[in-house]
């Protein structure tokens, strides 16, 4: 299958500073992709749809100023989470839909860990 | 009421079982549908899509019920490196969101 991959595979910073995380499909392109949140335990959880070229769309709860997406181009998503704070701490996973491929499948990248001390 | 609903688990069976999970939609215009797996600390990979004629895949088996708006995944002789959370996930049409289920987590014992 496809593959998207992600930068970085774990992060761990202090209260306050931001994080970028990058998502890159790396063999095909993707005019969409989506950023969810995982927390132990529970299922993933969408924060929002990142459209190349215009802004994200972001599920109701979550922060668009607080969880920058900029989604430059057809190959790559960026997730900035500024000022972050312990409870940012997550599992961060981005999926990326193949725009030439099958419609309705979605290829997951490996995730990114993120601590906030 | 959650759109995508499963059993709750977790599930912990002996090798060698057969494992039934179940999932409910509640959206009736869902097109597409698919069981993920997740390992723990891992993303989500795709397992199977889900027809509706039903589709078998190895020891695994997918059921769809549009009717009653049902999805089933079946697992013969379960293997430890079964032991995984499964995520039944619905796709309500082109351009929108996968919807996934809170996963329910089997756990293969020796």
């Amino acid at each position: 299958g496809a593959v998207v991959s992600q930068h970085p595979s774990r992060v761990i910073c202090k209260s306050g500073t931001s994080v970028k995380i990058e998502c890159r499909s790396l063999d095909f392109q993707a005019t969409t992709m989506f950023w969810y949140r995982q927390f132990p335990k529970q299922s993933l959880m969408l924060m929002a749809t990142s459209n190349e070229g215009s802004k994200a769309t972001y599920e109701q709860g979550v922060e668009k100023d607080k969880f920058l997406i900029n989604h430059a181009s057809l190959t790559l998503s960026t997730l900035t989470v500024t000022s972050a704070h312990p409870e940012d701490s997550s599992f961060y996973i981005c999926s990326a839909r193949d725009s030439s491929g099958v419609w309705n499948e979605q290829f997951f990248g490996p995730g990114t860990r993120l601590t906030v001390l | 009421r959650k759109e995508v609903e499963q059993d709750p688990g977790p599930f912990n069976v002996p090798e060698g079982a057969t494992v039934a999970f179940n999932c409910t939609y509640s959206n009736s215009a869902s097109q597409s549908f698919f069981w993920y797996r997740q390992d723990c600390r891992k993303e989500p990979k795709l397992l199977m899509s889900v027809y509706s004629s039903g589709n078998e895949d190895g020891r695994f088996t997918a059921q769809l019920n549009r009717a009653s708006q049902y999805i089933s995944l079946l697992i013969r002789d379960s293997k430890l490196s079964d032991s995984a959370t499964y995520l039944c996930v619905a796709y309500p049409n082109y351009g929108q969101n996968f919807v996934f289920g809170p996963g329910t987590r089997l756990s293969v014992l020796p």
